[in-house]
């Protein structure tokens, strides 16, 4: 699985959007991009994910790059609880259609302030 | 989406002694997976376990210190054996529900000290 490669650290403004970038510039063509976040003391949590078109839901939008090796995760009014750190991992499957196991990094820790 | 629950949530054991975590998922889940985050680190996958058969553990990881139980499709047990104080740190379930290229779901985790 490609490895991905994120700032450690970044602030940002209650209200304001938060963007969140990743580099997966090894990514083959069949690994989709999943962002994931941790709030402290508790499990990870799903957020979105996506192959190569723009994805949108109630948390969060994703914008990969038209050469796939970079994305961005927007949180478009970012919150106090939105604290936490901001995992991006890509993978795929085989042609057997088998889970491969997700490489965790160590993230962004995103700290929004008031 | 899949809801995970794991207990306990936290536990303070002894170094020599056992502590099973289990993990219960609300729907039937194709794949189970246990996780280990030590201390300001991120997820290490401990094994995949697997439903009815033996699981399939990741390098670093045995039988004999992390067995591993799969009954049906919504349950599964994680014991970490003869604790030593190394083994202090958050042990976290996550299943993947649907097709391939689902995303996985977590528990909240087990937050376990070794004394």
């Amino acid at each position: 699985d490609a490895k991905t490669t994120q700032p450690p650290s970044m602030d940002c403004a209650e209200g304001r959007a938060a963007n969140l970038p990743c580099n997966h510039s090894t990514i083959s063509g069949n690994e989709y991009v999943y962002w994931y976040r941790q709030i402290h003391s508790q499990g990870p949590q799903y957020i979105i994910h996506g192959l190569k078109n723009n994805e949108t839901n109630e948390m969060a939008s994703l914008i990969i790059t038209e050469d796939r090796k970079s994305s961005t995760l927007i949180l478009p009014h970012a919150t106090l609880r939105d604290t936490a750190v901001y995992y991006c991992i890509v993978r795929g499957g085989d042609n057997a259609g088998n889970n491969r196991k997700l490489i965790w990094g160590l993230g962004t820790s995103l700290a929004v302030n008031p | 989406s899949a809801v995970i629950s794991q207990k306990p949530s936290r536990d303070i054991c002894q170094r020599g002694t056992s502590l099973t975590i289990q993990c219960q998922v609300d729907s039937q889940v194709t794949m189970m997976f246990w996780y280990r985050q030590q201390p300001g680190q991120s997820l290490t996958l401990i094994a995949t376990a697997n439903q009815g058969s033996e699981a399939t553990y990741e390098s670093g990881f045995v039988i004999d210190k992390f067995p591993i139980s799969r009954p049906n499709l919504t349950f599964s047990t994680l014991t970490v054996s003869n604790m030593s104080p190394e083994d202090s740190s958050i042990y976290l379930c996550s299943a993947r529900t649907g097709v391939r290229n689902s995303p996985l779901h977590f528990g909240n985790g087990t937050r376990l000290t070794v004394t």
